[in-house]
């Protein structure tokens, strides 16, 4: 079994929709979490930075963590064309040695 | 936000050559960068720890002798990929981690994208 689980998609979505991707881990050391996006053949960028469970928000964007159950989330609302991209949730321990330990990205396509 | 760049951004090179990839933070400083490796459709795979300073640490199974890393500086840390071979072909990408910002937030590159003929 993975460190991470993340459903590879791809998700295709209609433009002005909420889409909802998701990340479950094993690991209960992990106390950090990031979600990432990706443009095809670019570096990841960072979008969303959490260490505590429940919600963070930065305009469209929601990050969810319920560490009782391992699950993180990320809510894109308004989804735009632009959004098109793979997202990937990582994650890393107090004691990892500053490690991200990646899920398979989730490749999402927001259509108009 | 914090920036990293990295050179070259794309390079085909024969096989049995030595290629060079630099990772520079151009905002801040860095005594902590990491290398990915990543192919497609796949997600990134930590390669190393680049210290500052300091030898690089290697995730298991990554040859330190085919991929040498250097940090001479607080800003510039570099992976060579030596003898190069077809299977090397990958996207490589680095990170780095804003010392004074004392957060887990890790920035990354543009990517290196490397094609051994």
């Amino acid at each position: 079994q993975k460190e991470v689980e993340q459903d590879p998609g791809p998700l295709s979505v209609p433009e002005g929709a909420i889409v909802s991707l998701n990340c479950t881990y094993s690991n209960s050391a992990f106390q950090y979490f990031m979600w990432y996006r990706q443009y095809s053949r670019k570096g990841p960028e960072l979008l969303m930075y959490t260490y505590s469970s429940g919600n963070k928000e930065d305009g469209r964007f929601t990050a969810q963590v319920d560490k009782s159950s391992k699950y993180i989330s990320l809510f894109i609302r308004d989804s735009q064309p632009s959004d098109s991209a793979t997202y990937l949730c990582a994650m890393s321990s107090p004691g990892g040695g500053n490690k991200l330990t990646f899920g398979t990205g989730t490749q999402l396509k927001v259509e108009l | 936000g914090a920036v990293v760049s990295q050179h070259p951004s794309w390079v085909i090179c024969k096989s049995g050559t030595s290629v060079k990839i630099e990772c520079r933070s151009l905002d801040f400083q860095a005594t902590t960068m990491f290398w990915y490796r990543q192919f497609p459709k796949q997600s990134l795979m930590l390669m190393a720890t680049s210290n500052e300073g300091s030898k690089a640490t290697y995730e298991q199974g990554v040859e330190k002798d085919k991929f040498l890393i250097n940090h001479a500086s607080l800003t510039l840390s570099t992976l060579t990929v030596t003898s190069a071979h077809p299977e090397d072909s990958s996207f490589y990408i680095c990170s780095a981690r804003d010392r004074l910002l004392g957060t887990g937030e890790l920035f990354f590159g543009e990517g290196s994208r490397l094609t051994v003929l």
